[in-house]
């Protein structure tokens, strides 16, 4: 089936760092999503892209759609604590169906 | 409340033991999802309803489980004689329809078969 593969696996970092992850797949697809998922809660969307190229900011997290519509990155900047958690990428077949979860990326902040 | 509501938060069973697992979707939302998450992994889908139906079951992974939405709101994800390898945080979500729309998840149950 259609898979997302996503890197790193897992980061620990210095409080005030930058950090960057991707997600790259064989398929191409025409939604990126990046969510965040604490511990013991559900994933949250945090930026929703929508067409190849796009680049989009919420606040201090910067993401990208790849112009081959095969991938897509998120870039935090000056990471806080409380940025700690766990990254997914997601996409989505066409406009509609299911949403497709990448393994994630296990974000830690030391202060 | 205004989120997606899943109960219980908790559930423990023994094996072969039949469990119910229930989730109140945002008002108003058509669409709905069941998804399963294994400790360490993504999410992985189920299913999925538009309305009433489900429009998309080729995530359950067997006939033991079963889902519905009678009324087009709450669903309940179901599963017969329960395996060990069942234990995961069953997550739903819900979006005002389909397409490209944000798709909102609930806190999910953990169900643990012993």
């Amino acid at each position: 089936g259609q898979q997302l593969n996503q890197s790193p696996q897992s980061m620990f970092i210095q409080e005030g760092e930058d950090v960057s992850m991707n997600c790259t797949s064989s398929s191409i697809f025409n939604t990126w999503l990046w969510y965040k998922q604490d511990p013991g809660e559900g994933p949250v969307l945090l930026i929703a892209l929508y067409k190849a190229g796009e680049l989009t900011s919420n606040g201090r997290l910067t993401a990208q759609f790849g112009i081959t519509r095969k991938d897509s990155f998120l870039n935090i900047s000056a990471s806080i604590p409380s940025d700690v958690g766990i990254y997914f990428c997601v996409s989505r077949r066409g406009s509609q169906g299911n949403l497709i979860f990448g393994k994630g990326t296990k974000l830690s902040v030391k202060p | 409340g205004a989120g997606v509501s899943q109960t219980p938060s908790n559930k423990v069973t023994e094996k072969g033991k039949y469990v119910e697992l229930r989730c109140d979707p945002i008002s108003g939302h058509t669409a709905l999802y069941w998804y399963r998450q294994s400790l360490g992994q993504g999410p992985e889908f189920l299913i999925y309803f538009q309305g009433t139906g489900a429009a998309d079951d080729s995530g359950l992974p067997n006939d033991r489980f079963f889902a519905v939405r009678p009324e087009g709101s709450v669903s309940t994800l179901k599963i017969q004689r329960t395996e060990r390898g069942d234990s995961a945080v069953y997550l739903c979500a819900s979006s005002p329809q389909e397409g490209n729309t944000e798709a909102f998840f609930g806190q999910g149950t953990r169900l643990t078969v012993v």
